[in-house]
């Protein structure tokens, strides 16, 4: 099976900018869950999607939101970006019907707001 | 706020040595994962362990959960340098969703 994919893997974006991250879970995968990773704040959690209803939310702002699919692929989008946005955003999707089962990371978009 | 602390930060050890890194969370969990990444990459499922488990292994891992303290250990046993990685511990604690630890560094010399 193919493994999880996002698109693209590197991005480099002006403050103020909106931006859409793309994620496609491995095949039969229905939650899919995003995080952002930063040197400063480590791994955080930022939401979960489950048959396409969002299933859990973390501390970030509004800013960020998310959609799936009927095809389990999600997106993620960054409105009005600040310089704080630049981090390493993976995609994770899960074969169980709860996201604490073990999740399948895909290879990460490296966003850069400049 | 992370869930779960990882101890020590970094570690530097050589190979054929055993590296054992641990994880100190905060709420009571159903289960705790240890993931593995490598520089700048996603993370890698390593192995998941049970609230009502004490130990599990896995080839060259062996993992211990004490809840009552709540912690785990990473044992990984005769290190090769392919190992060097990042090791983050994950809980779920009172929610359905994982929460991170802010992770070991470790680098095997050859």
């Amino acid at each position: 099976k193919a493994g999880v994919t996002q698109t693209p893997r590197y991005l480099i974006k002006t403050r103020g900018q909106q931006v859409t991250l793309s994620c496609s879970p491995i095949s039969g995968h229905r939650s899919v869950s995003w995080y952002q990773q930063t040197p400063g704040q480590g791994l955080q959690f930022l939401f979960e999607y489950f048959s396409e209803t969002q299933r859990n939310k973390g501390n970030f702002p509004g800013r960020f939101s998310g959609r799936q699919f009927s095809n389990s692929r999600s997106e993620m989008n960054v409105s009005t970006l600040e310089l704080g946005d630049s981090a390493l955003y993976l995609c994770a999707s899960s074969l169980r019907d709860q996201a604490n089962y073990e999740q399948y990371f895909g290879p990460g978009t490296r966003l850069t707001v400049t | 706020s992370q869930q779960g602390e990882e101890d020590p930060q970094a570690l530097s050890i050589q190979e054929g040595e055993n590296a054992t890194m641990n994880c100190s969370y905060k709420t009571s969990i159903n289960n705790l994962q240890w993931y593995r990444q490598n520089s700048g990459r996603g993370l890698v499922h390593l192995i998941l362990i049970r609230s009502n488990e004490r130990e599990k292994h896995s080839g060259r891992l062996r993992v211990t959960l004490d809840t009552s303290k709540k912690s785990s250990s990473l044992l990984i046993t005769a290190s090769r340098a392919a190992d060097t990685a990042s090791y983050f511990c994950a809980t779920d604690g009172t929610t359905d969703k994982l929460i991170f630890g802010t992770g070991t560094r470790l680098q095997v010399f050859p």
